[in-house]
């Protein structure tokens, strides 16, 4: 069974500081890799895609990927109350013949004043 | 700025009845998808569509589903006989093309069987 594993939280950090999420994943040959931001009771709404080893940074985000160990992580600088939400690690895994997005369970981020 | 839009946002309906749920893409992207999130759980895939047929089905989508483009625009995700398990959010989102992975959700229908 092809996964994407997450740390549930939450991870709780006070504003301004750095947050750090995690995840890993099974499929040695997946190639394009997603967070996305999730309110409670909302959709998904992308935040980085990545799709090489290294760094990518956008503003306050940036994306990490060592495809080597299997992990992708997102930082979230100088922390808002208004990031205060659940993050979601999609990875394209391959199965039967095509690339199917994979959701891990999310991550509770908690940013307190 | 374009946007996924769904509809109805919330859909109450009797175990056993059958429901529609729409979907309008964003109007120059190619690929559209199903998921289904069952509270307090992940997003699950349930369909692929591209060029008028299904890509990829997941093991979730056997055939009490069916997807349909039956026009230019609408996109549509038909539960058949639903069960109280059928119970969640369903997302639509659309991909502009193969090479740009990226994925744009629309709101999501709570689905509620009853």
């Amino acid at each position: 069974q092809k996964e994407v594993e997450q740390n549930s939280g939450p991870l709780s950090v006070p504003e301004g500081a750095i947050a750090s999420l995690n995840c890993t994943y099974s499929d040695r040959g997946s190639q394009s890799f997603f967070w996305y931001r999730q309110y409670s009771g909302k959709s998904p709404e992308l935040i980085m895609s990545i799709y090489s080893n290294g760094d990518k940074e956008d503003g306050r985000f940036t994306a990490q990927l060592n495809k080597a160990s299997q992990y992708v992580s997102l930082l979230i600088r100088d922390s808002q109350p208004s990031d205060s939400a659940t993050y979601l690690c999609a990875v394209n895994m391959w199965e039967g013949g095509s690339y199917i997005p994979t959701f891990g369970r999310g991550t509770s981020l908690i940013v307190h004043p | 700025e374009p946007e996924v839009t769904q509809t109805p946002s919330h859909q109450v309906t009797q175990m056993g009845q059958e429901v529609i749920l729409r979907c309008v893409p964003i109007s120059n992207h190619l690929y559209f998808y199903w998921y289904r999130q069952i509270l307090g759980q992940k997003v699950e895939f349930l369909v692929s569509f591209y060029n008028n047929e299904i890509s990829e089905k997941s093991e979730i989508f056997d055939d009490q589903f069916s997807v349909e483009r039956p026009d230019g625009s609408n996109f549509t995700l038909k539960i058949r006989s639903t069960k109280l398990e059928d119970s969640a959010m369903y997302f639509c989102a659309s991909q502009k093309t193969s090479s740009y992975n990226e994925q744009f959700f629309g709101p999501g229908t709570r689905l509620t069987v009853l």
